[in-house]
């Protein structure tokens, strides 16, 4: 098993411009989130979805940020425009049914200058 | 509102001995609680799960859960310098997979 994979590792980019953060889940997982952290905030929780359906975005901060889970094995997350305040590390996790934990991608690092 | 609260350290403990942390949280209606390691610039990793009071062990981790306390806590024995890494506290407040709230870590130095 590949575990969760993330792209790109690291981004950087200017203010205002849009970036789009992917991410393929474990096979059979239904669960994906989507969490970001920094030192100040930790790791919070954007948005999850279950069996593809976006179930809670309530921590998505604000418009400029949305998130897509066309199938099972692919989601985006998308910033547009971004803002410096936005550099953080992006995870995305993906479990199975019973709360047994989450498994966490590799993450992708994004400095928004 | 629901909180899990560690202390950030950083906590020093040498070669061999043995390194505690701990882990409060705020909901009664906590269900399962994790732990996870995180190396420097790495992804969080999940060690230890436990769903009930008592003591689960795991070689040299041992997970520790009071929920009349509102408490759990993880025992590494035997630390060694490779133990060195953030730990996560998890807690799960609901049924469903979607509340799954972490501490901000607490920080272990295992001194050679």
């Amino acid at each position: 098993d590949a575990g969760v994979i993330q792209s790109p590792r690291h981004e950087v980019t200017e203010m205002g411009q849009e970036v789009t953060l992917r991410c393929k889940p474990i096979s059979g997982h239904d669960y994906l989130f989507w969490y970001r952290q920094t030192m100040m905030r930790g790791l919070e929780l954007l948005i999850y979805f279950n069996n593809n359906v976006p179930i809670d975005d309530s921590g998505m901060p604000e418009d400029r940020f949305s998130a897509k889970m066309p199938n099972a094995s692919f989601s985006t997350l998308k910033i547009q425009p971004s803002e410096p305040r936005d550099s953080a590390v992006y995870f995305c996790a993906s479990s199975g049914t019973e709360p047994y934990g989450y498994t966490f991608g590799s993450g992708t690092r994004l400095t928004v200058v | 509102q629901k909180e899990v609260e560690q202390n950030s350290g950083p906590l020093s403990v040498p070669e061999g001995a043995i390194a505690s942390l701990n882990c409060t949280y705020s909901d009664r209606g906590s269900q399962s609680f994790f732990w996870y390691r995180q190396y420097s610039g790495k992804s969080p990793e999940l060690i230890m799960s436990i769903y009930s009071n008592g003591d689960k062990e795991d070689g040299r981790f041992t997970a520790q859960l009071n929920k009349a306390s509102q408490y759990v806590s993880l025992l590494i024995r035997d630390s060694q310098p490779s133990d060195s890494a953030t730990y996560l506290c998890a807690v799960n407040y609901g049924g469903s997979q979607g509340n799954l709230i972490f501490g901000k870590g607490t920080k272990l130095s295992v001194k050679p």
